[in-house]
Formats: C-alpha cells, sequence, structure tokens
C-alpha cells in the first residue's frame, strides 16, 4: 500500500471560515509534508514533520496551522484565509526526512472566496 | 539558492516517438532525485527515485538517469502512447542545507499526438 489519502477532496471557504485538511498514511513513514501549489507552477513546501515534530516552517502565514496527531496524520488548519490562498494543496510521506522515495495524495483543491 | 530547471516547459510528439526530459540542479550536494507525474487537477504520481549513489533507475518504459558531478538528470519514455500525456516534474532533495523537503522544477508539459 503506498496511498496517502487526502480529505476533502474540494472545499470552498469564506475569508471567516475555520476549516482543516486532513491527512492519513499507513505506510509507517515518519516524515510527512504539506505542499501548496497554485495553477501552473510546481509544489512549494509549507511545513514538514519528523516523528511528529514541526521540522521546518518556511516563513508560512499564521492562518495555516499544522498538526501532527500520530504517525500516521496529518491535518492543515485553515482560519481566515484571503482569496489567493486558494490552491491545490498537497500532502506527502516519505520514510525518513531525507531519504526514500515520496508519495503524495490526490490533493485539496481549495478555493477561498 | 538550490534550484531546479526543467527544459523544455512543453512538447508535443506523435504517438510511438522516444523522448528526452531533461532537468537540472545547481548543487550537486543532494539525496537523491525524483521523477513524478501529474494530470491535470491531480496529485503527483511518483515515476522513479535515484539515490545519489545510483547513475540510473528503470521501470517500464521510463528510464532516469543522473549525473550528480554535473547537475543533470534525464527521463527517456520509450515508444511513447496518448496515455503519457501529463506534466512531468523533477525533483530533488537537497543535502547542503536548506528545506527538508523536495525543491522542484516547474516542470514538461508533454503531450503525445494519436
Amino acid at each position: 500500500d503506498t496511498e496517502v489519502t487526502q480529505t476533502p477532496k474540494h472545499l470552498v471557504m469564506g475569508m471567516t471560515n475555520k476549516k482543516s485538511l486532513k491527512c492519513e498514511q499507513h505506510m509507517g513513514h515518519r516524515a510527512m509534508y504539506w505542499y501548496k501549489q497554485k495553477a501552473k507552477k510546481p509544489p512549494e513546501l509549507m511545513f514538514v514533520y519528523s516523528y511528529e515534530k514541526l521540522s521546518i516552517n518556511e516563513s508560512v502565514p499564521s492562518r495555516f496551522s499544522p498538526e501532527c496527531p500520530n504517525s500516521s496524520l496529518l491535518n492543515l488548519h485553515l482560519h481566515a484565509l484571503q482569496p489567493e490562498d486558494s490552491a491545490l494543496y498537497l500532502c506527502a510521506s516519505s520514510q525518513e526526512l531525507r531519504g526514500g522515495e515520496a508519495f503524495f495524495g490526490q490533493g485539496t483543491r481549495l478555493t477561498v472566496v | 539558492k538550490q534550484e531546479v530547471t526543467q527544459i523544455p516547459a512543453a512538447l508535443s510528439v506523435p504517438e510511438g516517438e522516444n523522448l528526452v526530459l531533461n532537468c537540472s540542479f545547481t548543487d550537486s550536494a543532494i539525496y537523491n532525485l525524483q521523477w513524478f507525474r501529474q494530470d491535470p487537477g491531480k496529485g503527483l504520481t511518483s515515476l522513479l527515485l535515484i539515490q545519489s549513489s545510483q547513475r540510473e533507475q528503470t521501470s517500464g518504459r521510463l528510464n532516469a538517469s543522473l549525473d550528480k558531478s554535473s547537475g543533470r538528470s534525464t527521463l527517456y519514455i520509450a515508444a511513447s502512447q496518448p496515455g503519457d500525456s501529463a506534466t512531468y516534474l523533477c525533483a530533488v532533495r537537497y543535502s547542503g542545507g536548506g528545506a527538508d523537503g523536495l525543491t522542484f522544477g516547474k516542470g514538461t508539459h508533454l503531450i503525445i499526438q494519436p
């Protein structure tokens, strides 16, 4: 099983809403990542978790808040987003932080209105 | 700055042709390089992973090479099919400091004409 599952697949939210994106993997991977991808652009790293500890925060605005409840789950909490935050949000995992093949989920298409 | 560049940005070829996609990176201190495929509006599908100590990897009609000293990788697709149409992304995991995730190129948008 090399699957990373993301929910929901699509999300429309207002600028005052609070929502969460969820990601799950059962490959025993100890590193999990959130990426943001705008249309016709490559994915950009947002957050990295290694052994359930936040390893790097790439200066992402505080309206994005990651959480890693356990080694299989990764959440991204959203609050007071702006229309320019509309994008495809991708979750990925790999065996270790600095090695191994990375597997991506199908993404959550987020639209902020 | 650690960057990844892909050439060409777009490519359209008739079905059956063999083709090569190019990727270059700025720092030879890498853990690995990975090629992905992305269909419109979808997530990324891993095609091949090459560790820094390896020279090439093969999977079916795909062959990826790595020349760390020159900072280059190529993805060779044999006997292309319309189903190969997608955007192909090259990503590098750098080991020389900086972010611990993957650094992506902008991709090659590939169209295989039936």
